[in-house]
Parts: C-alpha cells; structure tokens; sequence
C-alpha cells in the first residue's frame, strides 16, 4: 500500500522568495517520487522525479526536492517564486513497477507581486 | 501525435444519461491510464490497460463505468446512468512501460445536471 500527504492545502509567497511544498509519503516499495504541476485547464505536467538515484532532483523552472527516506519526505524548493509559478501541485508515489500512481490531494500555490 | 488528446474537452450530461470519453495516447506507448479528480482534490487512479489488455480496473467506483482499449491504442471510458456524483474531471494518461513518467491530457469535465 501507498499513500501521500500534502500538509499544505494552500501557500502564498511572494514574488522572488523562496517556495516549499511539503510532502509526507508511505510505501511498503522502495518508492518512486514525483512531483507534478496542473495549471489551470491544463494537463498535469511532470517537474521532476526521484527513482534511487541521487537524492537532492533538479527538475524543470529552477524546482528541485530533496529525498529524505528517514523523515519519509520528499519536500520540493524554489529559491525564488515567479508569478507564472501559481498553480496546483502534486506530489505522486509509484508502485514498484512504476505503474500505480497515487496523488497526494495537492497544495495550490499563490504568487503576490 | 505530439501529446495525448482527450475528447471532449466538456461534456453535460442529464442525470440518468451515459456518456462517451475518449482518449488518443502518444503514439508507441504501451501504457495507458484513467484518472479522476474530482474539485479540489487530487486525482484518484480508475483503471490501466497496457495494449488492450485491461491490468488493473479497481480503481472504477461503480459497475457503472466501463473501459475499453480494443487495438491498444485509443481508449474510450463509458459512464452508464450517470449520477450527480460523478461530475469530475476525467483525465487520460499514456506511457512507455514501466517508466513511471506519465503524459496526461488535459482531460474532460463532465458536469450531470
């Protein structure tokens, strides 16, 4: 079984400060982690992902996250927001074969210039 | 084609009507997934074909919905007698096997009246 947590529905920062979405996740797996983006009336949009690799990710728009299994976390940074950064975001488990995706309920994430 | 498409973008359906949602994958991958999100929420997985063989339907709420993938490319999602709880969006998603990295559509809204 797996699960994830979000613990933030909702974060607003502002313009140029830094960004973090908290994620909690369980896995009976050595997990597969992503994090996605949906802008409104868009496809989900993968940012980036940890697969048992290296633990700090870079991915797309100057985001990364940091793999931590002992805190079961899988936090995503931004050191400086963009107003184009406001939208949904999920944090996914995977299965062991990579099949079975399970979103967390999503933190929407609000830029003030 | 370039991304995965979903048809139609919105529907409105009476309750007690069925509906039709289709979804064209990229083109080569093997994998294909339904998801529903409902408002506000993240999306909650419904079922996974892999060609045309259906892998895994637990995620379907009802024996209401029916999936189908006959030549292992496009796949449409069927609601019987729709109810009002089923207004949602309907996202379609493809893959290459076992990558974990999925394409999403931009999905169909479906509001029942």
């Amino acid at each position: 079984a797996q699960s994830v947590t979000q613990l933030d529905s909702h974060v607003s920062v502002s313009e140029g400060t830094p960004v973090l979405l908290r994620c909690n996740y369980s896995s009976s797996y050595s997990p597969s982690l992503f994090w996605y983006v949906q802008h409104p009336n868009k496809g989900l949009q993968l940012l980036l992902k940890y697969t048992s690799a290296a633990t700090l990710v870079k991915g797309i728009n100057g985001f990364e996250a940091e793999f931590k299994k002992s805190e079961t976390s899988f936090h995503l940074t931004k050191p400086s927001a963009h107003m184009s950064d406001a939208a949904e975001y999920f944090c996914v488990v995977s299965d062991g074969a990579g099949n079975m995706l399970t979103f967390g309920g999503g933190t929407r994430l609000m830029v003030k210039p | 084609g370039a991304g995965v498409s979903q048809s139609p973008r919105y529907k409105v359906a009476k309750r007690g009507q069925d509906v039709a949602l289709r979804c064209d994958p990229i083109s080569g991958h093997v994998s294909l997934f339904w998801y529903q999100q409902a408002l506000g929420q993240g999306p909650e997985f419904l079922t996974y074909f892999q060609n045309e063989a259906q892998l895994d339907k637990s995620g379907l709420p009802s024996d209401r919905f029916f999936a189908e993938r006959p030549e292992g490319s496009v796949s449409t999602l069927k609601i019987q007698r729709t109810q009002q709880e089923d207004s949602a969006v309907y996202l379609c998603a493809s893959s290459r096997v076992g990558s974990g990295e999925l394409f999403f559509g931009e999905g169909s809204r479906l509001t029942v009246l």
